[in-house]
C-alpha cells in the first residue's frame, strides 16, 4: 500500500516563526500536493509539484513556499507564521502525469499558530 | 475555486439505513471522485467515475453521474457505525486540476 507520511500530527508555533511541514511518500509517485482544510471550506490547494525541483502555485499560495529536492519528499514552508494559517494541512501524492485519478493522503498536520 | 458542492452538509441516519449524498459541479469534467475522511485524519479514495460513465459500484457504494445536470450521487447501502465520516467529492477539470467540495458529514446512529 502507498504510504504518505507527514512528519507531525500536531504542531504549535508562535506568530512570526518559520515553520516546516514535511511529507514523504514511498511509492515513487510523480505528483505531490499540499492542501489546507478549514471547516466549511473543503480542501484548498496551496502548491503542487509534478517533478523534482518543480513547483506550481495552487489557489492559495500566499504566505507559503515549497521545496521538492527529492522525488519522495515535498516540504511546505511557512516563512513567517500568522494566526490565519492555523489549519489542518494535508499532503497527498498521485502516480503518473496528467489525470489525477487517485490521490493518496497523509494523516494531516493540525497546526496552531498562537 | 470551489466547484463541487455536496448536499446535504450533514446527514444523520440509523444503522442499517441507506445514506445518499449529492455533489454538484459547474464546468465540464474528466472524472469525479469520492473520498472519505474520518475525524481529524487524511482522506481515503473511495471511487472514481469517468465523464462517459453513468453508474459505478464498489461493495456497498454506488455512484451515479449525470453530466447533463452536472451532478453525482453517492449511495451507501446498509450503513454501519464505521461509515461515520465526512465525504467529499472532487472533480477533475480539463486542465487535470482537482476541485473539491466542502463535504457531507455523515453520522450513523447505533
Amino acid at each position: 500500500d502507498v504510504k504518505v507520511t507527514q512528519s507531525s500530527r500536531y504542531l504549535v508555533k508562535r506568530t512570526g516563526e518559520k515553520v516546516f511541514l514535511e511529507c514523504v511518500q514511498d511509492m515513487d509517485h510523480e505528483n505531490m500536493f499540499w492542501y489546507r482544510q478549514d471547516p466549511g471550506l473543503g480542501l484548498r490547494l496551496i502548491y503542487f509539484s509534478y517533478d523534482v525541483k518543480m513547483k506550481e502555485k495552487g489557489d492559495i499560495p500566499e504566505g507559503y513556499s515549497v521545496s521538492r529536492e527529492k522525488k519522495e519528499r515535498f516540504s511546505l514552508i511557512l516563512e513567517s507564521a500568522s494566526t490565519n494559517q492555523t489549519s489542518m494541512y494535508l499532503c497527498a501524492s498521485s502516480p503518473g502525469t496528467g489525470p489525477n485519478e487517485k490521490l493518496f493522503f497523509g494523516s494531516g498536520t493540525q497546526l496552531s499558530v498562537l | 475555486s470551489q466547484q463541487g458542492e455536496e448536499d446535504p452538509q450533514a446527514l444523520s441516519i440509523q444503522e442499517g439505513e441507506n445514506a445518499t449524498m449529492n455533489c454538484s459541479y459547474k464546468t465540464s469534467i474528466n472524472n469525479l471522485q469520492w473520498y472519505r475522511q474520518n475525524s481529524g485524519r487524511g482522506l481515503v479514495h473511495l471511487i472514481l467515475i469517468r465523464s462517459n460513465e453513468r453508474e459505478k459500484h464498489s461493495g456497498r457504494l454506488r455512484v451515479t453521474l449525470d453530466t447533463s445536470k452536472k451532478s453525482s450521487s453517492l449511495l451507501i447501502t446498509a450503513s454501519r457505525a464505521a461509515d461515520t465520516a465526512s465525504y467529499f467529492c472532487a472533480t477533475e477539470d480539463s486542465n487535470y486540476q482537482l476541485i473539491w467540495g466542502a463535504g457531507t458529514k455523515l453520522i450513523i446512529k447505533p
